[in-house]
């Protein structure tokens, strides 16, 4: 069964400081892997996409990486702001156009 | 085109009583999708359309939701006899092909509060 388990449920930090957020997959065959930060209320927004043969894709201070032999991605987040609270979710692309989410990570950023 | 729009954002309804949300989507995107959030949760797929016709359905979608894309545009999701295990908050999204290779855009979802 296609799963994609995301690591820690929550977080709190300090504005300023930097976090990474992990995402473990078991999809297969394996497309793609986006993140998508979706702020309370809203839709999510994907942020990055990642193929197979890509490590590592930046978005500002948004840096993801991918580790296709291990099936392990994580995003970093650099100098974080208030506004980076939110959930962020890995979406993994699999065959046939099928995607499969994660239940996501809620990231509190307070002053 | 300003993105894929959801009405209403927010709905409180009694339980028994049914309701129907609308999404407009980005208009050159012939896919359309309907998932439910609950909190805590990533989306869980519900059904998709690709222009008017409905290629899937999950086993979440029971005899009580139903979806229509009459003309290939805006598309309505339908919950009748609505039940307190019905709140949550529903999402469409469109896109241009496949999800994974074109990813999605959500809207702002409607949240659906049942009492």
């Amino acid at each position: 069964k296609n799963q994609v388990e995301q690591s820690p449920q929550s977080l709190i930090i300090l504005e300023g400081k930097n976090c990474t957020l992990q995402c473990n997959y078991t999809v297969s065959p394996f497309s793609n892997l986006r993140w998508y930060k979706q702020d309370t209320g809203r839709g999510p927004v994907s942020l990055t996409i990642m193929t197979f043969s890509e490590n590592t894709k930046s978005n500002g201070r948004y840096t993801a990486t991918l580790d296709a032999d291990t099936k392990q991605s994580s995003l970093h987040i650099t100098a974080s702001q208030l506004s980076d609270s939110a959930s962020y979710i890995c979406v993994v692309g699999g065959g046939y156009q099928k995607v499969t989410f994660g239940t996501g990570t809620k990231l509190q950023v307070i002053p | 085109d300003t993105g894929v729009s959801q009405d209403p954002r927010h709905k409180i309804t009694k339980r028994g009583q049914n309701v129907t949300f609308r999404c407009d989507p980005i208009s050159e995107h012939n896919r359309l999708y309907w998932y439910r959030q609950t909190l805590g949760q990533g989306p869980e797929f519900l059904t998709y359309f690709q222009n008017e016709a409905q290629l899937e359905k999950s086993r979440l979608l029971s005899d009580r939701f139903s979806a229509e894309r009459p003309k290939g545009s805006f598309s309505t999701l339908e919950i009748q006899r609505t039940e307190q295990g019905d709140s949550a908050m529903y999402l469409c999204a469109s896109s241009l092909g496949g999800p994974a290779n074109y990813g999605y855009t959500f809207g702002s979802g409607t949240r659906l509060t049942v009492v």
